[in-house]
């Protein structure tokens, strides 16, 4: 049972315009997302982080919705440059405690192009 | 300042044989976890620990064991490699209970 699903495995963007990945989820309990981005032959990195209380959170040139009557979260990439260029794995987590808990979703490979 | 450190990056195994895949930290982390990847797959924790002598199971620990005698170390242990195993291994810390990662670089193991 997919908790957290990526429903699009790639997207291709132009470079300046907008990237647009999103996540959806079914357990009612998760209460706080994040996004990692991940290089090939590397590990995840943090990106961004958004808690259930909010329903928007930037940084930069990366903003996270949440919608959580819709169970969807998105990640908006403005603009988008061609270091962006990576898989974006969401996760979510239900409860204090430790990492133990993030359930991954299966990632979305973008593409930005010149 | 390292981070979290794997090795090895690659390895083959033969069907039955053990191998350990390091991983250590620099950062002072208490929490330390083992995850793997399989293809088109999300992260699956194996095997997580919250400080030294403390371990615990994840959500795929079969096939596994960890040991955790330093905060800087956090072994993984694969007793009769499977090719069920064959997978991407990543090692990760994170300070308290956050839940920001510092993922290490990966092991990417092939059993045939």
């Amino acid at each position: 049972d997919q908790q957290v699903k990526q429903n699009s495995p790639s997207l291709s963007v132009q470079e300046g315009r907008i990237s647009i990945l999103n996540c959806d989820y079914t357990n009612s309990m998760f209460d706080y997302f994040l996004w990692y981005k991940k290089y090939p032959a590397e590990g995840p990195t943090f990106l961004i982080s958004i808690s259930s209380i909010k329903d928007k959170n930037e940084d930069g040139r990366f903003t996270v919705f949440l919608n959580k009557s819709a169970k969807h979260l998105s990640l908006h990439i403005v603009p988008s440059q061609p270091g962006d260029s990576a898989v974006y794995f969401c996760a979510a987590s239900s409860g204090t405690g430790t990492a133990s808990k993030l359930t991954f979703g299966t990632g979305t490979r973008l593409q930005v192009t010149l | 300042n390292a981070g979290v450190t794997q090795t090895p990056k690659f390895r083959i195994l033969k069907i039955g044989q053990s191998m350990t895949l390091q991983c250590t930290q620099d950062m002072n982390h208490n929490y330390m976890y083992w995850y793997r990847q399989d293809p088109g797959m999300g992260l699956k924790l194996i095997y997580y620990s919250v400080g030294a002598g403390i371990t615990d199971k994840g959500e795929v620990p079969n096939g596994y064991n960890v040991s955790r005698s330093t905060t800087e170390d956090f072994p993984l242990r694969l007793e009769l490699a499977a090719p069920s195993q064959t997978s991407v291994y990543f090692c990760a810390s994170s300070a308290g209970t956050g839940l920001r990662l510092f993922f290490g670089s990966g092991t990417q193991l092939s059993v045939l």
